[in-house]
């Protein structure tokens, strides 16, 4: 079984543009989640869909990030314009439907952006 | 609210030494905890978990964890390090979010272990 995959690995852009940041979760998992982690800070939470509607999205720092679960299946997280404080790492996680705070969250390697 | 905290961001130990990482936490409910592994250029990988049942909780590669209510901890332990343990480790307790059985994670800042020939 496939695990969580995130596209790109990195990505290098600068300040001002946009960047696309892709998520393809486990098979079936109907939870998706997006996590960052700034340079030196805590992983934290950004949003969680469970398909392909949005449910949760406290964590989200600004309007300059959208994100998007076409069909509830992959998710894409669109930074717009970029700025320099965006920099860092962009976790992906997907759980099966039924949750109950006890159920796995599997990740994905992360996408390493970097704003210049 | 509920939060985690990790003592020591750098803990370095020799190969077949014990292995101590704290965690601490935070959290107004009995809480759902969860250690998680990142190794070099890889996601996180979960190592072990806590929900409910046996405060002693055993996990891959060798690693158990203590939940210890009394003390607010879930400390991660290894009797022997190897080469292969060398990675950053990363505590987190579930938090619920709006949307009903839904849950996030809230980590602490990571420990990069390294180990020692």
């Amino acid at each position: 079984e496939a695990g969580v995959t995130q596209f790109p690995s990195h990505s290098v852009i600068e300040k001002g543009q946009t960047v696309t940041l892709r998520c393809d979760p486990i098979s079936g998992h109907d939870n998706l989640y997006w996590y960052r982690r700034v340079m030196g800070k805590e992983i934290k939470f950004l949003l969680h869909f469970v398909k392909e509607s949005k449910q949760d999205e406290s964590g989200m720092p600004n309007n300059r990030f959208l994100a998007e679960r076409t069909g509830g299946t992959y998710s894409t997280l669109k930074v717009q314009p970029a700025e320099l404080e965006d920099s860092g790492v962009y976790f992906c996680a997907s759980s099966p439907r039924r949750t109950s705070g006890k159920e796995t969250q599997y990740f994905g390697p992360g996408t390493r952006l970097l704003v210049l | 609210a509920q939060s985690v905290t990790q003592l020591g961001s750098h803990v370095s130990v020799s190969e077949g030494a014990l292995v101590l990482l704290r965690c601490n936490y935070s959290s107004s409910v009995p809480p759902y905890l969860f250690w998680y592994v990142q190794y070099p250029n890889q996601g996180l990988q979960l190592l072990l978990k806590y929900t409910t049942g046996a405060t002693l909780v055993k996990g891959i590669n060798g690693f158990e964890a203590e939940f210890k209510k009394s003390e607010t901890s879930f400390h991660l332990t290894k009797p022997s390090a190897h080469m292969s343990d060398a990675a950053e480790y990363f505590c987190a307790v579930s938090v619920p979010l709006s949307f009903q059985g839904a849950q996030k994670l809230v980590f602490g800042q990571g420990t990069r272990l390294t180990i020692n020939p």
